[in-house]
């Protein structure tokens, strides 16, 4: 069972900041994803990388996969009250069966952002 | 599309009773996945199938049971409920893409046992 480390655990920002939260572990991915969750509701999938190195936007969301695929890190730039959430990383392992067992998620990074 | 529903939303057992949490989807995905949710315990794995009438355990099975008699449906079963149940349960469906598992959640359904 691979570990998975999400830091920060809570962040609480003000409206226009930057921040970065991270998705570490020691194992190596075949490929990580970003969910975000919103109180009340089911996560909702945000990106998928595949590629060592890899590097994605989605509009002030950007998403990087390490060189050795063990870890990602999200950066928001200036952050709006509507990013506000919890931001799970899920990797798939190297070897994981069938493509179709469920994933392993991280504990999360609680996010604030404060008007 | 409805995508993957829940019921109930909500519901209170007394230790011991029994109960069925439902899950349907409406995207013909083959694989659908139980988790809960626990306060700094993350999303957790509880069963999940990779098609009708084919099911396996996850990380925490104990106490619950599946099955899938149909692509659509899949109920997540607690025979006999404890308050170490009391946890936020998220069905999922899911297709497979790329070497990646790409999944769509429910909204959850809330269970509390007293």
């Amino acid at each position: 069972t691979q570990l998975l480390e999400q830091s920060p655990q809570f962040l609480s920002i003000q409206e226009g900041e930057n921040l970065t939260v991270y998705c570490n572990s020691s194992s190596v991915f075949s490929s990580l994803q970003w969910y975000r969750q919103e109180p009340g509701e089911g996560p909702v999938l945000l990106v998928t990388v595949v590629t060592g190195g890899e590097v994605k936007k989605l509009k002030r969301l950007t998403f990087q996969f390490g060189d050795a695929r063990k870890d990602s890190s999200l950066h928001i730039t200036a952050a709006q009250p509507g990013d506000t959430g919890l931001y799970l990383c899920a990797p798939r392992g190297m070897y994981s069966g069938g493509g179709a067992d469920g994933l392993t998620f991280g504990k999360g990074t609680h996010l604030i952002i404060q008007p | 599309n409805a995508g993957v529903t829940q019921t109930p939303k909500f519901q209170v057992l007394k230790t011991g009773q029994s109960m069925t949490l439902q899950c349907a989807q409406d995207m013909n995905h083959e694989y659908m996945s139980w988790y809960r949710q626990d306060p700094g315990m993350g999303l957790r794995l509880i069963h999940y199938s990779v098609g009708a009438g084919i099911t396996d355990q996850g990380e925490v099975p104990n106490g619950y049971n599946v099955s899938r008699s149909t692509t659509e449906d899949f109920p997540l079963r607690l025979l006999s409920a404890a308050p170490s149940q009391t946890s936020v349960y998220f069905c999922a469906s899911s297709y497979v893409t790329s070497g990646a598992n790409v999944l769509t959640f429910g909204a959850g359904s809330r269970l509390t046992v007293l």
